[in-house]
């Protein structure tokens, strides 16, 4: 069965101290691997999306990189305006539409 | 901002009322999605359509009736809701449905049954 695994639950960092939030996946023919921002009371604004083990992205302070297993979010000397629950969302061949998603990483970042 | 908008942003509705909820998106995508989320929850899937047609429904009870007048509008007919049903309604689109396509995902609807 298809899963995705997201720790820790919650991360609470110093404003500047840099730190990754992990993804374990396990997927039949892994299609993307989906990482998503969601605010409180908002929907989830896409960030980015990995296709093959190996594969970086970047976006500002945020960084995205896949291997077989896992994915990894490095977020570098975080501000307090990246406080948010971070989501992870797999996709295999048979699966139109339904993105597996963590529970989700809540960090708060403290000035 | 997300290009996926949805209506109304807040919707409170007794059980036996029917009500709609309204999304557009202007990207040219052709695959729509109606998600629901439960607080600190993620994210389930209810329906896709792609290109106009109902292609999944994860077995969501009928009192939840999807439409897709055309590919940039897609609405969910609510009919007979129960108070358990009271959540956040997520509508996203992605180019195709096909696996692999990002999908991008409306700021949703935040409805209350009472």
């Amino acid at each position: 069965e298809d899963q995705v695994t997201q720790s820790p639950e919650a991360l609470r960092l110093q404003e500047g101290e840099s730190s990754s939030l992990n993804c374990s996946y396990t997927v039949s023919g892994l299609r993307g691997l989906f990482w998503y921002r969601q605010d409180p009371g908002k929907g989830p604004e896409f960030l980015f999306t990995l296709y093959s083990a190996g594969e970086e992205k970047e976006k500002e302070r945020l960084k995205a990189t896949l291997t077989k297993k896992e994915s990894f979010l490095h977020i570098t000397a975080p501000k307090p305006e990246d406080s948010a629950t971070y989501l992870c969302a797999s996709q295999g061949g048979g699966s139109q539409g339904n993105l597996i998603f963590g529970k989700g990483t809540k960090l708060s970042v403290k000035p | 901002d997300t290009e996926v908008t949805q209506t109304p942003k807040h919707l409170v509705m007794g059980m036996t009322n029917k009500k709609s909820l309204k999304c557009e998106q202007h990207m040219g995508h052709r695959a729509m999605y109606w998600y629901k989320q439960k607080a600190k929850k993620p994210p389930e899937l209810m329906f896709v359509y792609s290109y106009e047609k109902l292609s999944i429904n994860e077995s969501v009870p009928s009192r939840f009736s999807p439409e897709c007048p055309n590919s940039s509008l897609l609405n969910l007919h609510l009919h007979a809701l129960q108070p358990e049903d009271s959540a956040l309604y997520l509508c996203a689109s992605s180019r195709t449905g096909d696996p692999g396509n990002t999908i991008y995902f409306g700021e949703g609807s935040w409805l209350t049954v009472v």
